[in-house]
């Protein structure tokens, strides 16, 4: 079983469109999480971190639901910029990172 | 503009070859990673440094071999690849604190080809 897993799309969407994606964790030590996103050939970048209470961040709300081991994030009035692969990302055990397949989002004009 | 810096960003070798990819950060950052991801999958994690220590190897082989030279470098050698080693090659870094580990932060990657 993976550590973290996610679905991996792709969400093709129309421009304003709200969309959202989830992903869930099997180690329930699991204590920091975090979205990030990827660009064709590019580098990840860190989206948001997400934290129990949920965070928002402009048109981008983050939850974590440690009960039910899961994170979400909403995209809210989707761009065409925001065309990319959206990681999950879990850490426990100090160091390690674990990292979901991603889920690719395709906005459409 | 990331504050990891990465060189090569390109770097085409031979099966007999011998290469080094190098990572830098002034972030003040004390654990430092190499991950390895091919095409349409995520970042792998290869090697963990934390206060210049080897602290995860996820069982590489033998022909990456680390080094951290100090807290803000972090190299990869490279010898004897195979061109399934062909990747993109990332470093990232991040915080740690008592009890937390900051976010990663990722340099650019080192794309490898492996003929």
């Amino acid at each position: 079983r993976k550590e973290v897993e996610q679905d991996p799309g792709p969400f093709n969407v129309p421009e304003g469109a709200t969309v959202a994606f989830n992903c869930t964790y099997s180690n329930s030590a699991s204590q920091s999480f975090f979205w990030y996103r990827q660009d064709c050939r590019k580098e990840p970048k860190l989206l948001m971190s997400v934290y129990s209470s949920g965070n928002e961040d402009g048109r981008f709300t983050a939850q974590l639901n440690r009960a039910s081991q899961y994170i979400s994030l909403l995209i809210r009035d989707s761009k065409l910029s925001d065309s990319a692969t959206y990681l999950c990302v879990a850490n426990y055990n100090f160091n390690k990172f674990y990292f979901g397949s991603g889920t690719k989002l395709n906005v459409k004009p | 503009d990331t504050e990891v810096t990465q060189t090569p960003k390109h770097l085409v070798m031979g099966m007999t070859n011998k290469k080094s990819l190098k990572c830098e950060q002034h972030m003040g950052h004390r654990a430092m990673y190499w991950y390895k991801q091919k095409a349409k999958k995520p970042p792998e994690l290869m090697f963990v440094y934390s206060y210049e220590k080897l602290s995860i190897n996820e069982s590489v082989p033998s022909r990456f071999s680390p080094e951290c030279p100090n807290s803000s470098l972090l190299n990869l050698h490279l010898h004897a690849l195979q061109p399934e080693d062909s990747a993109l090659y990332l470093c990232a870094s991040s915080l740690i604190r008592l009890g937390y580990t900051g976010e990663l932060f990722f340099g650019e990657g080192s794309r490898l080809t492996v003929l």
